[in-house]
């Protein structure tokens, strides 16, 4: 069965003190992982897709990094704007059989 | 924006009433899909669809209908709805390979 472990649940850091969430999965056959933003009361905006090993992506603040077994977001430096919950998600199947399996999200609360 | 739009946004109903989610896109776009979020489990796969009158299960799918008669709407129906159906669905379609969501509908079973 495909799993998708996030942690911690929840994280609360200081502005301008950077971190990293973890993303763990075990799937037979990862074809993309996937890492998205929710606001409370939103539907999740996307924010990255990481395809391979040693793949990395960046926007702004954040940094989103893939190895064979885990996925790590980096946020340097955040700002209170960067407070929502964060969830990870794998893909399996492609075509008319694409699913995405998702974490239960980290939430994360930057402090001014 | 990915052009997606969910009605109703929020909902109130009975054990045992039916209820109908529609969730409209206005891109064309091929792939549509069902979540349902929960504390504690996160978002969970109710149905999707693949093409007009082209859909199949998720992992969650005992409960619960769904129909594509045309490709901007994909309907969500709960035919007897129960306490344990009370969540947050969202609606999300697939657009180069990855997924954008709307803005989800808050569907309470009293």
């Amino acid at each position: 069965e495909d799993q998708v472990t996030q942690s911690p649940e929840a994280l609360r850091l200081q502005e301008g003190e950077s971190s990293s969430l973890n993303c763990s999965y075990t799937v037979s056959g990862l074809r993309g992982l996937f890492w998205y933003r929710q606001d409370p009361g939103k539907g999740p905006e996307f924010l990255f897709t990481l395809y391979s090993a040693g793949e990395e992506k960046e926007k702004e603040r954040l940094k989103a990094t893939l190895t064979k077994k885990e996925s790590f977001l980096h946020i340097t430096a955040p700002k209170p704007e960067d407070s929502a919950t964060y969830l990870c998600a794998v893909q399996v199947g492609g075509g008319s059989n694409y699913k995405l399996t998702f974490g239960k999200g980290t939430l994360l609360t930057v402090n001014p | 924006d990915a052009g997606i739009t969910q009605s109703p946004r929020h909902k109130v109903t009975e054990t045992g009433t039916p209820v109908t989610l529609r969730c409209h896109q206005t891109e064309n776009h091929r792939y549509m899909y069902w979540y349902r979020q929960d504390p504690g489990h996160g978002l969970r796969l109710i149905h999707y669809s693949y093409g007009v009158k082209d859909t199949d299960k998720g992992e969650v799918s005992d409960g619960y209908s769904v129909s594509r008669s045309k490709t901007e709407d994909f309907l969500l129906t709960l035919e007897s709805a129960t306490s344990s159906q009370t969540s947050v669905y969202f609606c999300a379609i697939r657009d180069a390979g990855e997924l954008f969501f709307g803005e989800g509908s808050r569907l309470t079973v009293l």
